[in-house]
């Protein structure tokens, strides 16, 4: 089945950098990758999404990259700002299932 | 429109008790999700359902049961309850497996 692995697990970076968070997944037949955002004791949010036919999405300082060959997908936050501090996940969907397998997730801190 | 809500949102069980964690949804989804976190770690596929009468397991459903008679419900079973079912519970519930919306978690403690 499918298996996706998310780096790094904890990134910190000062506000105004950028941070990047990867993902790889195993089965080329996936065909929906999101990313969602996760506050502490809340529920995962949705953020940025990208279906297989696409190679880069944006959404104001948010961006994800596909590379359907090296089966790795990326989420780009620009100008950080503290608020961006979350956990971050990304997910595969194998093709025609309709379910989602998540990464280990990302601890992101933004440093003021 | 609220979306997906779950019910309890706090409860502790002990070792050998069961309990139905209560999900519904009213944005007429027709595949449904539940998901286990455990802390510091990722979400973990428990069982889905892309509708009314239909479930398919994920990648950890052993010690649980589902059902799906209606197209807003999705009610997750624990039978004997252990303490590695000590956990956070994810409903989820998407329109053909794009954009998921979650509920807002039940965590669950097994004494």
């Amino acid at each position: 089945g499918e298996n996706v692995e998310q780096h790094p697990s904890t990134l910190s970076v000062q506000e105004g950098d950028s941070a990047v968070i990867k993902c790889t997944y195993s089965d080329s037949a996936s065909n929906y990758f999101p990313w969602y955002k996760q506050e502490l004791g809340k529920r995962p949010q949705l953020i940025i999404d990208i279906r297989s036919n696409v190679g880069e999405k944006k959404d104001q300082r948010i961006a994800v990259t596909l590379n359907k060959t090296a089966k790795h997908f990326s989420l780009h936050i620009t100008e950080t700002q503290p608020e961006d501090s979350a956990v971050y996940f990304c997910a595969a969907s194998p093709s025609n299932t309709g379910k989602l397998i998540f990464g280990q997730g990302t601890t992101l801190q933004v440093k003021p | 429109n609220a979306g997906v809500t779950q019910t309890p949102k706090f409860r502790i069980l002990k070792i050998g008790q069961s309990m139905t964690l209560q999900c519904t949804q009213d944005m007429n989804h027709n595949y449904m999700y539940w998901y286990r976190q455990d802390p510091g770690m990722g979400l973990k596929l428990i069982y889905y359902s892309v509708g009314a009468g239909i479930t398919d397991k994920g990648e950890v459903p052993n010690g649980y049961n589902v059902s799906r008679s209606t197209t807003e419900d999705f009610p997750l079973r624990l039978e004997l309850a252990a303490p590695s079912q000590t956990s956070v519970y994810f409903c989820a519930s998407s329109y053909a497996g794009y954009g998921y919306t979650f509920g807002s978690g039940t965590r669950l403690t097994v004494v």
